[in-house]
């Protein structure tokens, strides 16, 4: 099975701020990368598909990059609907695997 | 507007059995994938099980292989989830996700619903 570790687990920043957030396979899995927002209470949300692939409507703040193992997810002048729990999942294969997701915190 | 409501989480005791119904909407649902996707308390996100669009080819992690069974009506536009011989460690809420097929992300996820196993 491919194993997805996701770095930090927990991020602290404020509005304006720029992030990254890291994402590592454990072998590669070319670009079929996932990053999606979880918030409590609400349905979770694809941002980035492709490792680089913006949803439409997600704003262009948002950026994946990557391939093969090594991706990052990075949100620039982060804004206060942004606060949330960011996961990575590789689409690969099966089984499919999440990174443990890292909590965007406010500072 | 594409939708996905889940329904179907229950307190259940350990060894007991539930279905969970996830019903879709606004979408052409018997061409795309549908999947299973978990989030214990506390924890983070897990893959159940994936079914093809016309429901003849399933998969399912390790965890749950020859416990739960992913199935899906057409005509019904809903994907189901049984679950058989539930233990403490599949407490959840369980969140039904639009594709999953390989090469294709969870591009819209339902609210979820939530699976409480205790005695």
């Amino acid at each position: 099975d491919i194993q997805m570790t996701q770095s930090p687990s927990t991020l602290s920043a404020s509005v304006g701020d720029r992030v990254t957030i890291t994402c590592r396979a454990s072998q590669s899995i070319s670009s079929w990368l996932a990053w999606y927002q979880l918030k409590p209470g609400k349905a979770p949300k694809l941002l980035i598909y492709k490792a680089s692939s913006l949803i439409y409507g997600v704003p262009s703040r948002f950026s994946g990059s990557g391939s093969g193992t090594e991706f990052t997810l990075t949100i620039n002048s982060l804004q206060p609907d942004d606060f949330a729990t960011y996961y990575c999942q590789h689409y690969n294969s099966y089984p499919y695997t999440f990174g443990q997701g890292t909590k965007l915190e406010i500072k | 507007e594409v939708q996905l409501v889940e329904s179907g989480g229950a307190l259940v005791q350990p060894g007991g059995s539930l279905r969970l119904s996830c019903v879709g909407s606004g979408f052409t649902f018997k061409n795309y994938a549908m999947s299973w996707v978990r989030q214990a308390p506390g924890k983070g996100l897990e893959w159940v099980s994936t079914i093809s669009g016309r429901g003849d080819s399933t998969y399912n992690a390790d965890s749950v292989k020859g416990r739960f069974t992913v199935s899906r009506d057409n005509s019904r536009n809903t994907v189901y989830l049984q679950m058989n011989s539930l233990r403490a460690d599949d407490m959840a809420v369980y969140y039904c996700a639009k594709g999953g097929a390989v090469d294709t992300p969870m591009m819209n996820w339902g609210q979820g619903t939530l699976v409480t196993v205790s005695s």
